[in-house]
């Protein structure tokens, strides 16, 4: 199975803070990753697919980049509403999926 | 629009067997390319991908948790059924199913781009 880790686990950073996020395939994913957003009680939402590409109605402030087993997510001036834990997922060994641990983004 | 939602028991005792129903609207299981999986989340912990139905009746799970689950699919009535035998107090979570694409269907394939609100298993005798 590919595992998927992220860094760091949680951050502290304050609005208006750019904010990035690591994702590592343990092998070679080429751009199928994805990321998500979650807010506690509530369901992951899609960010960012095919390791790049805007999911529609995302704000431009959040980006991704990356291929192969090296992935960012970056958040270019954290919004109050940012607050959250992101998840990785990766989609290369589809339909055997995988999920990074997390990262928990707070408030500084 | 794309809607899902989970169904289920709240409440199961250890070694008893889970059902869970996932029925959706706003598309078809039999379209080529369409997909359901569940996903699970302890409390506090992260997410958990457990087993994928695909438009052609194939099915997958976990490597670490095949031995117990098994999907399928009802198309007429929009709804995709997970359950999972022998089940522990470590297997307390939110239960999530979410819709799929299968790789090459169009850029966001690989994705789960529509989920339900998911449901809370606790297992407790």
């Amino acid at each position: 199975d590919i595992q998927m880790t992220q860094s760091p686990s949680s951050v502290s950073a304050s609005v208006g803070d750019r904010v990035t996020i690591t994702c590592r395939a343990s092998q070679g994913i080429s751009s199928w990753l994805a990321w998500y957003q979650q807010k506690p009680g509530k369901a992951p939402k899609l960010l960012i697919y095919a390791a790049s590409s805007l999911q529609s109605g995302v704000p431009s402030r959040f980006s991704g980049s990356g291929s192969g087993t090296d992935f960012t997510l970056t958040i270019s001036s954290l919004q109050p509403e940012d607050f959250a834990t992101y998840y990785c997922q990766q989609a290369n060994s589809f339909p055997l999926i995988t999920f990074g641990q997390g990262t928990r983004l707070e408030i500084k | 629009q794309v809607t899902l939602r989970e169904s289920g028991p709240a409440l199961v005792k250890p070694t008893q067997t889970l059902t869970l129903t996932c029925t959706f609207s706003g598309f078809s299981l039999s379209t080529s390319g369409m997909c359901v999986s569940w996903i699970r989340q302890p409390p506090g912990k992260a997410l958990e991908w457990l087993a994928l139905i695909d438009w052609d009746d194939d099915k997958y799970y976990s490597t670490s948790l095949k031995t117990r689950l098994t999907i399928s699919k009802d198309t007429s009535k929009n709804q995709v059924v997970l359950t999972m035998t022998n089940m522990d107090p470590v297997d307390t979570a939110t239960y999530y199913c979410a819709r799929i694409r299968a790789l090459g269907v169009d850029d966001s394939s690989g994705t789960f781009d529509y989920w339900g609100q998911g449901t809370l298993v606790t297992v407790s005798s």
